[in-house]
């Protein structure tokens, strides 16, 4: 079974740009969680999408942004970027809501 | 408020070490704890522990999970150059699908 997958792997931005990720989830995995990582910060949780509803969604600012998909991939976006975006960003899927997650391989962004 | 926390944060050792990390966690409705090893990319899993007292083996890595002290611990024998990484530690909660991560324990496995 494939896993989870993301595009594009690697990504250059100037500030005030905007820009969309993407993610596919693990076949039949319905639950697709984004998650943005920096240096020193750990792991931070930005939403959640399950069957093309946000369910859950972190401590950002509505800069971020995302959606989901009948096929249940998903789609960050994040518009007028700043310096301070540069993360990787990484997309985790799972069966259900509240189950295992899987993580993809990331995209990491990196604002001039 | 809820928290996870590892130590140490960081640690050194050398080949054929012995090592234990820690992971203490304060979450409402806790669910489950997981165990990630983060090396260049997204992170691996490692375990996820539920139930207290029952450890989980894989290989040179073990963990087991205290609910009653609201902590577990990684251990991992005979260390290797490979084990050198970024361990996570992530308590997941009933209520969300928010996963509240450790700032992780930084392993550097000498040869």
């Amino acid at each position: 079974k494939a896993g989870v997958t993301q595009t594009p792997r690697y990504l250059i931005k100037t500030r005030g740009q905007q820009v969309t990720l993407s993610c596919s989830p693990i076949s039949g995995h319905r639950s697709v969680s984004w998650y943005q990582q920096t240096p020193g910060q750990g792991l931070q949780f930005l939403f959640e999408y399950f069957s093309e509803t946000q369910r859950n969604k972190g401590n950002f600012p509505g800069r971020f942004s995302g959606r989901q998909f009948s096929n249940s991939r998903s789609e960050m976006n994040v518009s007028t970027l700043e310096l301070g975006d540069s993360a990787l960003y990484l997309c985790a899927s799972s069966l259900m809501s509240l189950d295992t997650q899987y993580f993809g391989p990331g995209t990491r962004l990196t604002v001039l | 408020e809820d928290k996870v926390v590892q130590s140490p944060l960081s640690l050194v050792v050398h080949e054929g070490d012995t090592v234990t990390l820690n992971c203490s966690y304060e979450v409402t409705n806790f669910r489950s704890l997981l165990w990630y090893k983060q090396e260049k990319k997204a992170p691996t899993f490692l375990f996820m522990l539920t139930s207290s007292g029952i450890e989980k083996k894989s290989g040179r890595l073990s963990s087991i999970l205290d609910k009653k002290e609201l902590s577990s611990i990684l251990n991992i024998t005979a260390t290797q150059t490979g084990d050198s990484a970024i361990y996570l530690c992530a308590v997941e909660q009933y209520n969300n699908n928010d996963m509240r991560f450790g700032a992780g324990t930084r392993l550097t496995v000498k040869p």
